[in-house]
């Protein structure tokens, strides 16, 4: 079965820190792994997505992901938040089947303080 | 942004009364999902379509149902409204190819009192 677990329930930062937040989820078969982001008010947006190739994926604004196989893990960074990055993040995880479908993690709060 | 419309966008309805929330695409995407949100549980997924009169239950079906009898129509239907499902429903699309990105509606809000 799918399953995706965001370890971050909430983060708070100071703007130029880094951030890292993890994601690791369970599939038995080839996976498909995203990053979305939630700013207050709005719906989801996409902001990475790895399906094959170089495990290293950069997304929009920044940030990036890397994918490690070994591990299950799919964590987000970028290594100076703004003040704009405060939003709630979610890892998902779509299986190889052929039904599609998505599984979101239970989200981490992002609060960057100015 | 993605042709998406969800429909009604807020709705306070009252214990045991069905309810239907309808997602309408414009995209003739193959996938559709239903997920509600609630804090500390994040997005979980309801049900979801891999094409017409295909569904499947996701992680928290019970007490819901669905049907899809057109490409573009996916509706959610509460059989008998409770107070744990009051929460925000969103409708996601996702066009055929598994490496392909979900879009999202805006959501519903609704409340069961």
């Amino acid at each position: 079965a799918q399953s995706v677990s965001q370890h971050n329930h909430h983060v708070i930062l100071s703007e130029a820190a880094s951030l890292e937040l993890g994601c690791n989820y369970s599939y038995g078969g080839t996976v498909n792994l995203f990053w979305y982001v939630q700013y207050p008010g709005q719906h989801l947006q996409l902001l990475l997505k790895y399906f094959s190739g170089d495990p290293l994926v950069k997304g929009i604004k920044g940030f990036e992901a890397e994918f490690i196989k070994s591990k299950f893990s799919f964590n987000l960074r970028k290594p100076s938040v703004q003040w704009s990055d405060t939003a709630e993040y979610f890892c998902a995880v779509g299986g190889s089947g052929n039904t599609g479908k998505l599984i979101f993690g239970q989200g981490t709060t992002l609060q960057v303080k100015p | 942004d993605a042709g998406i419309t969800q429909s009604p966008r807020h709705k306070v309805t009252e214990t045991g009364t069905p309810v239907t929330l309808r997602c309408h695409q414009t995209e003739n995407h193959r996938y559709m999902y239903w997920y509600r949100q609630d804090p500390g549980h994040g997005l979980r997924l309801i049900h979801y379509s891999y094409g017409v009169k295909d569904t499947d239950k996701g992680e928290v079906s019970d007490g819901y149902s669905v049907s899809r009898s057109k490409t573009e129509d996916f509706l959610l239907t509460l059989e008998s409204a409770t107070s744990s499902q009051t929460s925000v429903y969103f409708c996601a699309i996702r066009d055929r190819g598994l490496d392909t990105e979900a879009f999202f509606g805006q959501g519903t809000r609704l409340t069961v009192v």
